[in-house]
């Protein structure tokens, strides 16, 4: 089993410039979220999905949007990049609830100029 | 609305010192509370965890009790190594509407 991927592992964006992360797991997990973790803020709920087809918001939406059409697959788009959201994203997956371990990515470092 | 707080670091330590990292956490319910680790370059990962009150949590020496009564999960080990040097993440989860809740994370050096 890969686990948690996220493809890329490091981008470089222009204002306004669009990107989708992509993020992907083996585990017939019903569980996937997205964080953003900056220096001093922790980690931080971007949008959540309990199954496919359902998606919900977390924390700190703006900006970002997300779909769920398959169990394995959980694509976060930037819509257009502001340097507010140079940041390193995590994908995460669990089997049923938050209750249950979260399975980590390794991370996308994004830098917005 | 829920929520974590753990000490702040950095925490710097000798190899075989023994560690306390501070957690506090504010839930309306009954939560499930995880430390996870994250080690240079890393995803976070599942440290140890307890789901009722007074259960105790332990992995790799770690250990954590669930206590109710002061709304706190400690993370202690008796004698520290320079490979648990990362950081350190206290979290809640109430389940009823499956989010996760971190804090914000604590950087422990271990000098050998």
């Amino acid at each position: 089993n890969a686990g948690v991927t996220q493809t890329p592992k490091f981008q470089v964006l222009k204002t306004g410039q669009s990107m989708t992360l992509q993020c992907a797991q083996d585990m017939n997990h019903e569980y996937m979220s997205w964080y953003r973790q900056d220096p001093g803020m922790g980690l931080r709920l971007i949008h959540y999905s309990v199954g496919a087809g359902i998606t919900d918001q977390g924390e700190v939406p703006n900006g970002y949007n997300v779909s769920r059409s398959t169990t394995e697959d959980f694509p976060l788009r930037l819509l257009s990049a502001a340097p507010s959201q140079t940041s390193v994203y995590f994908c995460a997956s669990s089997s049923g609830s938050s209750y249950n371990e979260q399975f980590f990515g390794p991370g996308t470092r994004l830098t917005v100029l | 609305g829920d929520s974590v707080t753990q000490m702040e670091g950095p925490v710097t330590l000798s190899e075989e010192a023994f560690l306390t990292i501070n957690c506090t956490y504010t839930a309306t319910g009954y939560p499930s509370l995880f430390w996870y680790v994250q080690y240079p370059g890393e995803g976070l990962q599942l440290l140890l965890k307890a789901t009722k009150a007074d259960d105790k949590g332990s992995n790799k020496g770690f250990e954590a009790t669930y206590r109710k009564e002061t709304t706190s999960f400690h993370l202690e080990k008796g004698s520290v190594q320079v490979s648990d040097s990362a950081v350190y993440f206290c979290a809640l989860s109430e389940g009823r509407d499956d989010k996760i809740i971190f804090g914000k994370g604590t950087r422990l050096h271990i000098l050998p």
